[in-house]
């Protein structure tokens, strides 16, 4: 079945570095992709989504692009705030049917 | 923004008895309901799928007479879970599908703990 494998962490920058979170996914057909984010003590919130092959999501800084040909969708962000820190789930599928990443831990450091 | 309500957001209880969680869409009406599991440093593993006014969807595996939910309206979802045991110790979240967005917005989790 449709599934995503992301890179596993804990991943620890310091302020201002680059990220990169990686995430490739095997589906049968075309599906969505999406990054969610999990901040400490609360739920999960869409941080930006793609529909469509060389779509590229962003927001808050981050963005990535759905590649087919690599079948990846890996998040990226030019310079980390401490306030990024969180959990970051890597998603594929239709709001009725969505598959998650294991989720990946990012400490950002001042 | 759309806001998911979850309660309690942790519970401790003994092996053998019930425990019910509720989900509420806070500001925004949902006809479905979903609700996960997540075991530590593990992905969201989809329990069930909930639709207001009629029985909820289980994925295989899931056993439906062991977590009984309920959707009798359209901002509240209850997960029960009956004959706890300490195997059903994880963090359950639930969300709710907001159709003027199309999108899924996830509660806070509840974390259940049986002993």
């Amino acid at each position: 079945g449709d599934s995503v494998t992301q890179m596993e962490g804990p991943v620890t920058l310091s302020e201002e570095a680059f990220l990169t979170i990686n995430c490739t996914y095997t589906a049968t057909g075309y599906p969505s992709l999406f990054w969610y984010v999990q901040y400490p003590g609360e739920g999960l919130q869409l941080l930006l989504k793609a529909t469509k092959a060389d779509d590229k999501g962003s927001n808050k800084g981050f963005e990535a692009t759905y590649r087919k040909e690599t079948t990846s969708f890996h998040l990226e962000k030019g310079s980390v705030q401490v306030s990024d820190s969180a959990v970051y789930f890597c998603a594929l599928g239709e709001n009725n049917d969505m598959r998650f990443g294991a989720g990946t831990r990012l400490t950002v450091k001042p | 923004g759309a806001v998911v309500s979850q309660h309690p957001s942790w519970v401790i209880c003994k092996s053998g008895t019930s425990v019910k969680i509720e989900c509420r869409s806070l500001d925004f009406q949902a006809t479905t309901m979903f609700w996960y599991r997540q075991f530590p440093k593990q992905s969201l593993m989809l329990m069930a799928t909930s639709n207001e006014g009629s029985k909820a969807t289980y994925e295989q595996g899931v056993e439906k007479d062991k977590f009984l939910i309920n959707h009798a309206s359209l901002t509240l979802s209850t997960l029960t879970v009956t004959s706890a045991h300490p195997e059903d110790s994880s963090f359950y979240i639930c969300s709710a599908l907001a159709l003027t967005t199309d999108t899924q917005y996830f509660g806070p989790g509840t974390r259940l703990t049986v002993l």
